[in-house]
């Protein structure tokens, strides 16, 4: 399978924890994003990678969020003392300079 | 700021019936805009991209359709089918920004 994939796939944690999510695009994108989703409202923008450059940024990426691509490649999302508010799907999408964007089937992520 | 609505919010349909779902968008210097479909608790799967130069784009029995002076672009499913039936949400870029701006989607179920 050559689509976008996440890790893992659902993450149950207790508050004030620390988690990591992974994204790995489809090999030839260029660009990399970060969404969050919440029941029953459409994917939020968080950010957003051309290469390894971080270039866009939400105000929803507070700063317990931080955002990372080595080399280009795949991406990390961590988020540090974890909230009940923090609790949301996490979707990743790739795209090939301003072509469509191709998501993953995300990480749900549950905050007890 | 782009602002991007869809009505209505759910549509129930009987097998067979065409029907046609609608995205309005506040900005017009839009650039890229995605139809996308989800399944309950699954990621966006991409259905049809119109790009700039675009003015609607057609697969199997789907066709869309954008109209930048109107702010609206229309999705059109042709005798539908109970495998139809998740949210289709739309989603527009443009303005600068690579933020993708999503409207809370359409919930379709199509009754057999």
């Amino acid at each position: 399978d050559t689509g976008v994939s996440q890790n893992p796939r659902h993450k149950i944690t207790k508050r004030g924890q620390n988690v990591t999510f992974r994204c790995d695009p489809i090999s030839e994108h260029n660009r990399l994003y970060w969404y969050r989703q919440t029941l029953g409202q459409g994917p939020e923008f968080l950010t957003y990678f051309q290469n390894e450059a971080q270039l866009e940024k939400s105000r929803l990426l507070s700063d317990r969020f931080s955002a990372e691509r080595p080399k280009g490649s795949f991406s990390t999302l961590e988020i540090q003392r974890t909230e009940q508010g923090d609790s949301a799907m996490y979707l990743c999408a790739s795209s090939l300079a301003s072509r469509g964007r191709f998501f993953g089937q995300g990480t749900r992520l549950t905050v007890v | 700021k782009q602002e991007v609505t869809q009505i209505p919010a759910a549509l129930s349909v009987p097998e067979g019936e065409n029907l046609v779902l609608n995205c309005s968008f506040t900005d017009s210097a839009i650039y890229n805009l995605q139809w996308f479909r989800q399944d309950p608790g699954k990621g966006l799967t991409s259905l049809l991209l119109i790009q700039s130069s675009q003015r609607e784009q057609t697969s199997g029995r789907l066709n869309a359709s954008l109209d930048k002076s109107s702010g609206r672009s229309t999705l059109y499913i042709a005798a539908s089918q109970p495998g139809d039936s998740a949210t289709y949400l739309c989603a527009g870029e443009g303005g600068g920004s690579e933020k993708l701006v999503f409207g809370k989607g359409t919930k379709l179920t199509v009754n057999p």
